[in-house]
């Protein structure tokens, strides 16, 4: 069955560091791509998507490519703000279906 | 706009009694999903309905669970016979049918707590 395997937390970085979560997926024909960020005491927030291989999301200054070859969906951020500090999730969707395969999620720590 | 909207935020109950949980989409969404979180997963999906029809249940959502909703509008989950395996973070979310990709909007969600 289609799955989403995301590297465990906690994740503390100091500000300004560079960020990676891995995520990799298993799904049949060709899923959309999504990852979302849970701050505390709200609700889960699109931060970006991609609906097919190669393409790339942003926002925020983060970024994650659709690399189907290696069924990847990693994030990315070049230098991390005390603010980024939330819980992300990568999610999967595959067309035809309407409901999302979420990850585990990843707590992300900032220093300052 | 205001969001989805979820009621209460917060519920703590004895085991066996029943509760309810309410959602309220973005009014222009025709899609509405009910996913449960616990301490350390990601969501899982409950089900799902658009507009008023039920189109699928997860075999997580056992015979004390019942989701409603009428005219296509808010929703209701209703757990009967609460049990301590209950507690978990339920979470509301909708979207709007179109051509790509099924983006959905969360709730800040509704947490229970089974004693």
């Amino acid at each position: 069955g289609n799955s989403v395997t995301q590297m465990e937390g906690p994740v503390t970085l100091s500000e300004e560091a560079f960020l990676t979560i891995n995520c990799t997926y298993t799904a049949t024909g060709y899923p959309s791509l999504f990852w979302y960020v849970q701050y505390p005491g709200e609700g889960l927030q699109l931060l970006l998507k991609a609906t097919k291989a190669d393409d790339k999301g942003s926002n925020k200054g983060f970024e994650a490519t659709y690399r189907k070859e290696t069924t990847s969906f990693h994030l990315e951020k070049g230098s991390v703000q005390v603010s980024d500090s939330a819980v992300y999730f990568c999610a999967l969707s595959t067309s035809g279906t309407y409901k999302y395969i979420f990850g585990t999620g990843t707590r992300l720590k900032v220093l300052a | 706009d205001t969001g989805v909207s979820q009621n209460p935020r917060h519920k703590i109950t004895k085991r066996g009694q029943n509760v309810t949980f309410r959602c309220d989409p973005i009014s222009e969404h025709n899609r509405l999903y009910w996913y449960r979180q616990t301490l350390g997963q990601g969501p899982e999906f409950l089900t799902y309905f658009q507009n008023e029809a039920q189109l699928e249940k997860s075999r997580l959502l056992s015979d004390r669970f019942s989701a409603e909703r009428p005219k296509g509008s808010f929703s209701t989950l209703e757990i009967q016979r609460t049990e301590q395996g209950d507690s978990a973070m339920y979470l509301c979310a909708s979207s709007l049918q179109d051509t790509g990709a099924n983006v959905l909007t969360f709730g800040a969600g509704s947490r229970l707590t089974v004693l």
